[in-house]
């Protein structure tokens, strides 16, 4: 299994909300990434788990929080969202950190309203 | 901090044309990675190069990393349809995260 899944696909929430994104991936990987896409923009990196401990947060907002629950599971909560964040959010995983091609998910397309 | 620039911004070309794009590194890097983004779509990893001056081959697709590992370069040689999209060229540089070129959209017209 070489995919990585991202739940929901799109998703539109309120400033006042909290909403989880999830993602999954089966191919033993152990770093997982967060990245931000504007449109006709380049991946941005928000996170970097590594063994499932968060190694680089990318001096993210605090209304970002990422968590890993274990190995396969890399999850985005968030929380009093502003409207700017709307974004394509992907997931990503490599084989270890540095140096391996990532792996992306199909992402999660966030309109904050 | 590294910066990796990726010129042109975008190219529209009739099918059966080539098409490259070139990728430009602020430090040496230790390895350069290439992903192809359709539209509405996520990236996906096309190819690592890693050596001084290596070239590897895809189909129609070449790949070159510099002499001085602090450029590159994606050439599509006859290109069609189904090579639309956004190429990105993506460096690592010693211990540091990925860090994304601004991309190369591509537009093939049959």
């Amino acid at each position: 299994d070489t995919e990585v899944t991202q739940t929901p696909k799109h998703l539109v929430m309120g400033m006042t909300n909290k909403k989880s994104l999830k993602c999954e991936q089966h191919m033993g990987h152990r770093a997982m990434y967060w990245y931000k896409q504007k449109a006709k923009k380049p991946p941005e990196l928000m996170f970097v788990y590594s063994y499932e401990k968060l190694s680089i947060n990318e001096s993210v907002p605090s209304r970002f929080s990422p968590e890993c629950p274990n190995s396969s599971l890399l999850n985005l909560h968030l929380h009093a969202l502003q409207p700017e964040d709307s974004a394509l959010y992907l997931c990503a995983s490599s084989q270890a950190p540095l140096n391996y091609e990532q792996f992306f998910g199909p992402g999660t397309r966030l309109t904050v309203l | 901090g590294q910066q990796v620039m990726q010129i042109p911004q975008y190219q529209h070309v009739q099918e059966g044309e080539d098409f490259t794009t070139y990728c430009n590194s602020s430090t040496t890097l230790s390895n350069i990675q290439w992903y192809k983004q359709r539209p509405g779509g996520h990236p996906v990893f096309l190819i690592q190069l890693v050596k001084s001056g290596e070239v590897k081959k895809q189909k129609r697709l070449t790949f070159q990393f510099g002499e001085a590992k602090k450029n590159s370069s994606l050439h599509i040689t006859a290109t069609q349809t189904t090579d639309v999209g956004t190429y990105f060229c993506a460096g690592n540089s010693g211990y540091s995260t990925l860090t994304f070129g601004k991309g190369t959209m591509l537009l093939v017209s049959p």
